[in-house]
């Protein structure tokens, strides 16, 4: 398995409360991706990095916001949760296009309960 | 809009027939398309990349297609074992960036 975590895997918070979730990865992969996933929407791209301090919004960004200071480290901030955040979020690493496939390997995920 | 559309209803096939999932997709024009299966309470794992100039790929019992013309692929999994339940994701690099979208994926229960 690549080595990438996430913590914490589960979190319950109150509505308008910061959290903040924690991905890290032990294979100096260039790009690192924050996605969710809820019933129905699949995985959605929230933001993703592409170098160290190098980050760009994904698809659902709003309320959101990241930031890579070491290659290691991704970390996905929710300003002022909100319940519509209630989610499983996954993190995932990929060397780019340095790989035949581009393939992306993902974190174990943290479930975020917002209440 | 960007859209990437799999069948939302669960694929429910018997042990040992071979299983057939779709992917559609507007607005795109991928260099090319890739297929990930994802278990309950697990993260997506990656399974194959197809590109566009190849028409089809083969990994073991999983074969991909890809028709840049219909905006379709179509991910096949030969005799099909109950081992093959999960839910399967497409996933396109959008504008070549190495920004993915996933479609919402297709669950398939394979019948002993």
């Amino acid at each position: 398995d690549a080595g990438i975590t996430q913590s914490p895997r589960h979190k319950v918070t109150e509505t308008g409360t910061p959290v903040t979730l924690r991905c890290h990865q032990t294979e100096n992969h260039r790009y690192m991706y924050w996605y969710r996933q809820d019933p129905g929407h699949g995985l959605r791209l929230i933001h993703y990095s592409y170098g160290v301090k190098d980050t760009d919004k994904g698809e659902v960004s709003d309320g959101y916001s990241v930031s890579r200071s070491k290659t290691e480290d991704f970390l996905l901030t929710l300003e002022s949760a909100t319940s519509s955040q209630t989610s499983v979020y996954f993190c995932a690493i990929s060397e780019g296009q340095a790989s035949s496939y581009n393939e992306q390997f993902f974190g174990p995920g943290t479930r975020l309960t917002v209440l | 809009s960007q859209k990437i559309e799999q069948n939302s209803e669960a694929l429910n096939i018997q042990e040992g027939k071979t299983a057939t999932l779709t992917c559609n997709y507007t607005n795109y024009s991928p260099a090319y398309l890739q297929w990930y299966r994802q278990d309950p309470g697990r993260g997506p794992v990656f399974l194959l990349l197809i590109r566009e100039n190849e028409k089809e790929k083969r990994k073991e019992r999983l074969k991909v297609t890809f028709d840049t013309t219909l905006k379709q692929s179509l991910f096949h999994i030969t005799a099909s074992q109950p081992a093959d339940s999960a839910t399967y994701l497409c996933a396109l690099d959008m504008d070549n960036f190495n920004k993915f979208y996933f479609g919402s994926g297709t669950k398939l229960n394979v019948k002993p």
